[in-house]
């Protein structure tokens, strides 16, 4: 029982560096969503993801890409990485709309230097 | 913009209190609100969903409630456990965006 499985879990990069989270799951959820969490903050919203083939902007989209090419993966992208996107990043997964039946990866710690 | 906020930042309680923590929000057109548990260097676990249209819900030693006129909720547990030691953050959703308090990180001491 899988679930969320987050990649890697761990990384740093030097400024101006890129990378690819990638975030898989085995439930058949339509929706995906990529957040990210810093400290004294709730998560915010990164980009989101309505199915396969679709992706959204969320709240805070500025720097990152995302790609949704298969249902079960959601990759988000860091094509120039700056230090103000050190932070940990957590995928979701939810078979609905609207907040219900949410699975959260661990996530993954990521610092930029 | 919808924000939400939960006070205290921490709370440290011994075994065995009932404590409550709180959410509030400035927007009340929303579809539900979702209490979720983060344990360290882990993802988030939802406890309870209550819907806009619901006033509470019940899990375990755990009670959720919404006045969604007021913007708030609560989240009382009962008869505190050193196991409840985590940070929980209440988050509100609309359609596909869902907004997150920063949490209380709550300590149950032995």
């Amino acid at each position: 029982n899988a679930g969320v499985t987050q990649t890697p879990k761990f990384r740093v990069l030097k400024t101006g560096q890129s990378m690819t989270l990638l975030c898989a799951q085995d439930m058949n959820h339509e929706y995906m969503y990529w957040y990210r969490q810093d400290p004294g903050m709730g998560l915010r919203l990164i980009h989101y993801s309505v199915g396969e083939g679709t992706t959204a902007k969320g709240e805070v989209p500025d720097g990152y890409n995302v790609s949704r090419l298969k249902k079960q993966n959601f990759l988000l992208g860091l094509e120039s990485a700056a230090p103000s996107q050190t932070s940990v990043y957590f995928c979701a997964s939810t078979p609905l709309a609207g907040g219900r039946g949410y699975t959260f990866g661990s996530g993954t710690r990521l610092t930029v230097v | 913009k919808q924000e939400v906020t939960q006070i205290p930042a921490a709370l440290s309680v011994p075994e065995g209190e009932n404590l409550v923590l709180n959410c509030s929000f400035t927007d009340s057109a929303i579809y539900n609100l979702q209490w979720f548990r983060q344990d360290p260097g882990k993802g988030l676990t939802s406890l309870l969903l209550i819907q806009s249209s619901q006033r509470e819900q019940t899990s375990g030693r755990l009670n959720a409630s919404l006045d969604k006129s007021s913007g708030r909720s609560t989240l009382y547990i009962a008869a505190s456990q050193p196991g409840d030691s985590a940070t929980y953050l209440c988050a509100v959703s609309k359609n596909n965006d869902m907004r997150f308090g920063a949490g209380t990180r709550l300590t149950v001491k032995p």
